[in-house]
């Protein structure tokens, strides 16, 4: 079945560490979002990509790095810029130049936490 | 400015009742889509139902039907004969047009805990 595999499920980072979530997409999807979800609020724009070797930041990017070298793969960084990583990330995915009504399809998301 | 605006933090629902969770939105623009979502404990984000700005009728999927009035910006999500399963966290969510050309980017209000209660 077609789908959207993130991992590791749950992620843990060291103070000045970087870490990498991997995101994987086998729908034939162009285009990949990656979000983040912090308690009581709703998913917020990390980054996207349109095609290979092209990504846009979105409202947070900042301590935040990707890279789209596979059309399936859209690998997110937590560096350690980014102070407050503590978050649940999530992975979506559409095809290019959908139209208004395409859903997002989402992944099942990366919990990670500081230790 | 806050674009989707979901005022009830949490709902508690008998089962087998119906439930009106609430979204409103803000935009400029004629051409735009909501979408709800739903989020169970596990995580990840189930699309449910799709409502779009020229759309006449109310959109409906299975037990989940769109309460879209236009005129005052919101589209507020009806479940009927609520089930156990329906207990998880709610998105509505828009897309704007004009952010369109292969860029599907949607907004998202806060949400909302459903809880359904036997």
């Amino acid at each position: 079945d077609g789908g959207i595999t993130q991992s590791p499920k749950y992620l843990f980072r060291k103070e000045g560490q970087n870490v990498t979530l991997s995101c994987e997409q086998n729908l034939n999807h162009d285009a990949m979002y990656w979000y983040r979800q912090d308690p009581g609020q709703g998913l917020r724009l990390i980054y996207y990509s349109q095609i290979v070797n092209d990504f846009q930041k979105g409202d947070i990017a900042e301590g935040y790095s990707v890279s789209r070298e596979k059309k399936e793969s859209f690998p997110l960084t937590v560096t350690s810029a980014q102070k407050n990583p503590t978050a649940f990330y999530l992975c979506a995915s559409t095809p290019l130049g959908s139209t208004i009504n395409q859903p997002q399809h989402f992944g099942d998301g990366t919990r990670l936490s500081i230790l | 400015a806050q674009k989707i605006t979901q005022t009830q933090p949490g709902m508690f629902v008998q089962e087998k009742e119906a439930v009106t969770l609430d979204c409103t939105y803000d935009t400029s623009d004629q051409s735009y889509g909501l979408f709800w979502y739903k989020q169970p404990s596990s995580g990840e984000m189930i699309f449910l139902i799709y409502q779009g700005s020229y759309d006449e009728q109310n959109a409906t999927e299975g037990r989940y039907s769109l309460n879209f009035q236009k005129a005052r910006k919101s589209a507020n999500l009806v479940i009927s004969a609520s089930q156990l399963g329906d207990s998880a966290m709610y998105f509505c969510a828009m897309r704007e047009d004009s952010f369109s050309g292969g860029y599907n980017k949607l907004i998202f209000g806060a949400g909302t805990r459903l809880a359904v209660h036997p």
